[in-house]
């Protein structure tokens, strides 16, 4: 059974860093990209971060370019983000999520809350 | 502002068909695939169609994707109580620094 569980989340003040994990199983980790979504509270879906099997190529939404990091390592199974410079709009619930093969985001995890509040 | 455009609410009764819509452009729904996700207030969302009318495994029949040009729409039949959700279109987008465009949602409202 496919598995993504976050971890990391937390309370943090304004300018401060948090870096996020998420640990995958039930699947090959190395043979599947990766992505971040958030969703902060009561608003929709904002994809945030993609890396590509072997985390050579990575994306980024404009909202977290230059101050968000992904990362991965699959000898862990495990996709990170880490996350500086965070402002009160980056408070949200974080999300990893799998691409498959034509399919875009098809398995998610519960998701981690960030809060970032003075 | 989402890049993908949805109603923000929809409604049906039991037994009654709806659908929802999703517009985009040519670089995003126009050239890929569009995919649809379900969500439960206070869980994950799921993916419920992919490659524009594809369902994974375990997505009930009663759910079907269709696109046309820079649209998509997903439509419900058989309308019952626990598909109460919101309902999420998304699909790759080729512009520079974009990768993936999310529509707004639509909450449905089963009466």
């Amino acid at each position: 059974e496919v598995q993504l569980v976050e971890s990391g989340g937390g309370w943090v003040q304004p300018g401060g860093s948090l870096r996020l994990s998420c640990a995958a199983s039930g699947f090959t980790f190395s043979s599947y990209e990766m992505n971040w979504v958030r969703q902060a509270p009561g608003k929709g879906l904002e994809w945030i971060s993609y890396s590509s099997t072997s985390g050579t190529t990575k994306y980024y939404g404009d909202s977290v370019r230059g101050r968000f990091t992904i990362s991965r390592d699959n000898a862990k199974n495990s996709l990170y983000l880490q996350m500086n410079s965070l402002r009160a709009e980056d408070t949200a619930v974080y999300y990893c999520a799998r691409n498959a093969p034509f399919e875009l985001f098809d398995h998610w995890g519960q998701g981690t809350l960030v809060t970032v509040s003075s | 502002q989402s890049v993908l455009t949805q109603p923000p609410s929809a409604s049906g009764t039991p037994g009654q068909r709806v659908t929802i819509s999703c517009s985009g452009g040519s670089s995003n729904i126009g050239s890929n695939t569009v995919n649809w996700y379900k969500q439960v207030p206070g869980t994950a969302p799921r993916l419920l169609i992919h490659t524009n009318n594809q369902r994974p495994s375990g997505v009930p029949d009663r759910f079907s994707g269709s696109k046309s040009g820079t649209s998509a729409s997903l439509a419900i039949s058989g309308l019952q109580s626990e598909d109460e959700a919101d309902y999420y279109c998304a699909a790759w987008d080729d512009r520079l620094n974009v990768y993936v465009a999310f529509g707004g949602g639509t909450k449905l409202t089963v009466l």
